[in-house]
């Protein structure tokens, strides 16, 4: 079955660029849809295919997808960004997650 | 923009069916594909599976790992869908939420979610 993988945590100085990594075998040939999860939230939609983001995502959020790996980029991260952060694609007629990786500011 | 609700039972015995529906406002269930999706305490997120629109003739598919016990349905007078999952036990204790599945790309939006506790 098809897998993706994440660092389980990242942290970042406010301020500065966080990126969070999401691999699988091709991902690149897929699209990538990454999910912000704060405590006690359902998961918010923050980039969807690669590198599009719905409306009222902060323009610091973006994301790319090449190879084996997509990425998440969170620059002039904020206090507030802190949260857990999942990555998904489809492989053929199913859902695959990533395991999630928690960003904390410090 | 859509809603979504998640309703049901919150505790479900050992071995029973766990049933849950979500409520879809501010649009019609047969515009768009829906899907099923679960968080066990502290753990990352597990789609349970997937009912497509209406030009898709409402098909489904699930999670391998669930196929056997998992029903996904739709009720289009009620703006509604449904998940049964059979012969639950402890491992299948989790939030669960219903999502809007976009182009079969990504979910968005979700519902808020409801913790379900398998337990006798």
């Amino acid at each position: 079955s098809y897998e993706l993988t994440q660092p389980p945590s990242v942290s970042v100085s406010p301020g500065q660029t966080a990126s969070i990594t999401c691999s699988g075998d091709k991902l690149g040939d897929k699209y990538a849809c990454w999910y912000q999860q704060k405590p006690g939230q359902s998961p918010v939609l923050v980039i969807y295919q690669d590198t599009k983001r719905p409306s009222g995502i902060p323009e610091r959020f973006s994301g790319s997808n090449s190879g084996n790996t997509a990425t998440l980029t969170i620059s002039g991260t904020q206090a507030m960004d802190e949260a857990d952060y999942y990555c998904q694609a489809w492989d053929s007629t199913t859902v695959v997650f990533g395991g999630g990786t928690k960003l904390t500011v410090l | 923009q859509v809603q979504l609700q998640e309703s049901g039972p919150g505790l479900v015995k050992p071995s029973e069916t766990l049933s849950l529906t979500c409520n879809v406002s501010g649009g019609s269930i047969s515009s768009y594909h829906w899907s099923w999706i679960r968080q066990s305490p502290g753990k990352g997120l597990e789609w349970i599976g997937w009912i497509g629109d209406i030009y898709y003739s409402g098909s489904t598919n699930y999670n391998p790992s669930l196929k056997s016990r998992v029903t996904i349905s739709v009720d289009t007078s009620k703006n509604q869908f449904s998940l049964k999952l059979r012969s639950v036990t402890a491992a299948d204790t989790a939030v669960y939420y219903c999502a809007r599945n976009v182009g079969l790309s990504q979910f968005d939006p979700w519902g808020q979610g409801t913790l379900v506790t398998v337990s006798s």
